[in-house]
């Protein structure tokens, strides 16, 4: 057990709708990773924010957004979702040392959009 | 552009030992990461690399060469349990990650 917690499990919805998927980090873990995790495209980061404000961006498309709010738990939000947007979404959290990058992974969320 | 580059998968033999090599371009290199990962499951952290050199960590070792953009994962004493995918992850500055798709491994009595 990493820690790291991720809400919902599991999440089956439609296209074109919109749905949030949260996380909560490690206790004392200031920074939250988001990634997303499809067969055909291995592990890909979305976006970084550390103590509430966003640090870092990668592949994230313009219908996902993310924050990090005051208590540290964080919420991705995806919306007018497509049937390419199923994937498996890991949270990760990192600690507050300086030099720390090692990442403790959520369970993950599988989305599944038909 | 990033490109890390993994075999996709590789066998070997319980007891044995396995390299699983990486070789990556990248601009803005700040830290090589090898992380875990049993189906179905969250990867795992394993090691850390941002020197040049040799990282040993129990039956898991990490090396790598920032001048060659090369970095491996030995694995000593492979167990049936080791079977999974290893992903190679670059960070870059920014504080951007990057993985590599994984090599899946596969240990056979």
């Amino acid at each position: 057990d990493s820690g790291v917690t991720q809400t919902p499990k599991h999440l089956i919805t439609a296209t074109g709708q919109r749905v949030t998927l949260r996380c909560s980090p490690r206790s004392g873990d200031l920074s939250v990773y988001w990634y997303q995790q499809s067969l055909d495209q291995g592990l890909q980061f979305l976006i970084q924010y550390y103590n509430g404000e966003e640090r870092a961006k990668g592949n994230i498309l313009e219908r996902f957004s993310a924050q990090q709010f005051p208590d540290l738990h964080s919420e991705l939000n995806l919306s007018s979702l497509e049937l390419g947007d199923s994937a498996l979404y890991f949270c990760a959290s990192s600690g507050s040392t300086s030099g720390s990058y090692e990442q403790y992974f959520g369970p993950g969320t599988r989305l599944t959009v038909t | 552009g990033q490109n890390i580059d993994q075999p996709t998968e590789m066998t070997a033999t319980e007891g044995a030992i396995v390299q699983i090599n990486c070789t990556y371009q990248t601009s803005g290199f700040n830290g090589l990461f090898w992380y875990q990962q049993h189906a179905g499951e969250a990867p795992t952290f394993l090691s850390y690399n941002v020197l040049d050199g040799l990282e040993e960590k129990g039956r898991f070792s990490s090396f790598l060469s920032r001048s060659k953009g090369y970095s491996y994962l030995l694995l000593k004493e492979l167990q049936m349990k080791d079977s999974a995918s290893y992903l190679c992850a670059v960070r870059v500055s920014g504080n951007q990650f990057y993985f590599g798709t994984g090599t899946s491994l596969t240990v056979i009595p």
